[in-house]
């Protein structure tokens, strides 16, 4: 079985603050791929980042940043410099042979 | 760059009706998925479809719901008699292949709203 946990319901930030999201998996695959996805208020789900289990290399895109480790099966994303426009709920997935197992989704809140 | 497209955009429907959401998945994938997400809950895995079969399917989908690839192009998702809590956000998603290591391409959504 599957199981993504992302601990965080709700987060508030001022603009400009640095913010990060947990998450947390549980699988059996010895392969699977981790992602990212954002939802805006308009619904649609917005691919962020994609990680396999392979590889543990963190890194960094424009604000974006990624921490994968595996040891703690952990996967947690950061914005640095929040801007408004990346309040939204953001949801960590988990794919493994058929489906994508998606976590609870944490609101995050940027505040002018 | 090809993408997934879903319609209609936002589905009304009376407690009771049929309802179809359709999907086009990207043309040169095989295996199409349903998800859905009740508003303000995660999105949920719904089931898969490959060679024109169900694939796998979650508890979720049950004898109210049906998948159809009824040409080369659509994928469909139908609701028998739509209930109150079949209301919420309705996904579909293509890959290439199956296995974790093929991302799936996840269409804009349907909204359905039952009343």
């Amino acid at each position: 079985a599957q199981k993504v946990t992302q601990a965080q319901t709700e987060i508030s930030v001022v603009e400009k603050e640095d913010v990060t999201l947990d998450c947390v998996y549980e699988t059996r695959d010895t392969t699977y791929y981790l992602f990212w996805y954002k939802q805006p208020p308009s619904g649609e789900l917005v691919f962020l980042i994609r990680r396999n289990s392979f590889d543990e290399q963190n890194e960094i895109s424009g604000r974006y940043s990624w921490n994968f480790q595996k040891s703690t099966s952990s996967f947690n994303f950061t914005i640095t410099a929040s801007q408004v426009v990346d309040s939204a709920v953001y949801f960590c997935a988990l794919r493994g042979y058929q489906k994508v197992t998606f976590g609870t989704g944490t609101k995050l809140q940027v505040i002018p | 760059e090809p993408e997934v497209t879903q319609t209609p955009s936002h589905q009304v429907t009376q407690m009771g009706q049929e309802v179809i959401l359709r999907c086009v998945p990207i043309s040169n994938h095989l295996y199409f998925y349903w998800y859905r997400q009740i508003l303000g809950q995660k999105v949920e895995f719904l089931v898969s479809f490959y060679n024109n079969e169900i694939s796998e399917k979650s508890e979720i989908f049950d004898d109210q719901f049906s998948v159809e690839r009824p040409d080369g192009s659509n994928f469909t998702l139908k609701i028998r008699s739509t209930k109150l809590e079949d209301s919420a956000m309705y996904f579909c998603a293509s890959s290439t292949t199956s296995g974790s290591y093929n991302e799936q391409f996840f269409g804009p959504g349907t909204r359905l709203t039952v009343l």
